[in-house]
């Protein structure tokens, strides 16, 4: 079946300082793929995302390119603040599927001043 | 515009006793998803719901878990005889449409322990 796998958190950084946060997925067929941040007692809000293989989404100064090759989705920024931290969580959603999202794991950005 | 209501954000129980979890949806939101968070885990899909119709239930636990979506009023998560194990974060997501273009919007979810 379909899987997300981010790399282990919680992330630990000062303020501009380069974000990279990776998600590899497992899928049969050619998913769309996610990322949503979710800030303390919110819900979660999505990010960006992409639908096809080199799409690359963007928002908010965050990147991240879809690589069908590599199956992988990281997520980077070039200079991070405090406001970002949050829990990131990558996802996909396959058209097979339907409109069901699956997620990875989630990780927990912290930003220091 | 109000985004996705959840309500209680906060729900204990004791083992046995039942819990129901409301979600409104966003005004003018037709579709309903709930997702489940264990802790140390991702969210994982549940069930996907449309004004009076169960569209996808394949992530509902087969047993003590139902949903539903009444033409009028929120969106139903119901557990019965809940255990220790059901003690998760229940979010709720909802979309215009059932299309995969769509977003779907997340509301803040609802905790649930079980003691």
């Amino acid at each position: 079946g379909d899987s997300v796998t981010q790399m282990e958190g919680p992330v630990t950084l000062s303020e501009e300082a380069f974000l990279t946060i990776n998600c590899t997925y497992t899928a049969t067929g050619y998913p769309s793929l996610f990322w949503y941040v979710q800030y303390p007692g919110e819900g979660l809000q999505l990010l960006l995302k992409a639908t096809k293989a080199d799409d690359k989404g963007s928002n908010k100064g965050f990147e991240a390119t879809y690589r069908k090759e590599t199956t992988s989705f990281h997520l980077e920024k070039g200079s991070v603040q405090v406001s970002d931290s949050a829990v990131y969580f990558c996802a996909l959603r396959e058209e097979t599927s339907g409109s069901r999202l699956t997620f990875g794991e989630g990780t927990q950005l912290t930003v220091n001043p | 515009n109000a985004g996705v209501m959840q309500n209680p954000r906060h729900l204990v129980r004791r083992r046995g006793q039942e819990a129901r979890l409301r979600c409104s949806p966003m005004k003018g939101h037709s579709h309903v998803y709930w997702y489940r968070q264990l802790p140390e885990e991702g969210l994982k899909f549940m069930v996907y719901l449309q004004k009076e119709n169960i569209i996808d239930e394949s992530g509902m636990p087969k047993e003590r878990f139902s949903a539903e979506f009444p033409k009028e009023g929120p969106s139903i998560l119901r557990i019965q005889q809940v255990v220790r194990g059901d003690s998760a974060a229940y979010f709720c997501a909802s979309s215009p449409s059932g299309s995969p273009l769509n977003e779907q919007y997340f509301g803040p979810g609802t905790r649930l322990t079980v003691t």
